[in-house]
């Protein structure tokens, strides 16, 4: 059974700076890694998708991947009190192809 | 365009009763998903359709039928309702199975008594 982990939080970070989400995985096999935020009583958006070994930047977020480790990340710069949301994790592929997702951690942005 | 569509918002059933989620899309997608999410449970998949005429078995579909009814439309019946399918029920779709990027539905909240 495929396993994706994340520190459920919430992780208090203060306005303007760095937010590091971490999420870790467990099928050595997975392809493709997903960050969806989701606001409280509203569906999950996606904002990156990442697919190979290092840094993905779109404009305060930054995905990070590292296979060897099965770990995955999200940093957000310039953290806004509109970036507290719960961030689940998801990853795809190896033995079942299907979609995982974490438990989501919660961020929470500190005016 | 409306994207994903859910009917309805919020439901209350009695334990044994019988209801249909609605779920539709809006965006030509191939492949449609039905998630339920719990408290400290993230989204857990209980059925998905490849492409219309296929549905297959997710992670959590005991409880649970489904059907394609076309290409836009994919709908969740509970037979039966318990208290553990109590949740928030939330319609997927995306361009293929292979195209990972998920589009969601507002979602259902669903509370059986």
């Amino acid at each position: 059974q495929k396993e994706v982990e994340q520190n459920s939080g919430p992780l208090s970070v203060p306005e303007g700076a760095i937010a590091s989400l971490n999420c870790t995985y467990s099928d050595r096999g997975s392809q493709s890694f997903f960050w969806y935020r989701q606001y409280s009583g509203k569906s999950p958006e996606l904002i990156m998708s990442i697919y190979s070994n290092g840094d993905k930047e779109d404009g305060r977020f930054t995905a990070q991947l590292n296979k060897a480790s099965q770990y995955v990340s999200l940093l957000i710069r310039d953290s806004q009190p509109s970036d507290s949301a719960t961030y689940l994790c998801a990853v795809r592929g190896g033995r079942d192809d299907k979609i995982i997702f974490g438990k989501g951690t919660r961020l929470h942005i500190l005016p | 365009n409306a994207g994903v569509t859910q009917t309805p918002k919020f439901q209350v059933l009695k334990t044994g009763q019988s209801m249909t989620l609605q779920c539709a899309q809006d965006m030509n997608h191939n492949s449609m998903y039905w998630y339920r999410q719990d408290p400290g449970m993230g989204l857990r998949l209980i059925y998905y359709s490849a492409s219309e005429g296929t549905t297959d078995k997710g992670e959590v579909p005991n409880g649970y039928n489904v059907s394609r009814l076309n290409k836009r439309e994919f709908s969740l019946r509970l037979e039966s309702a318990a208290p553990s399918q109590t949740s928030v029920y939330f319609c997927a779709s995306s361009e293929s199975s292979a195209q990972e990027t998920q589009y969601f539905g507002p979602g259902t909240r669903l509370l059986v008594l």
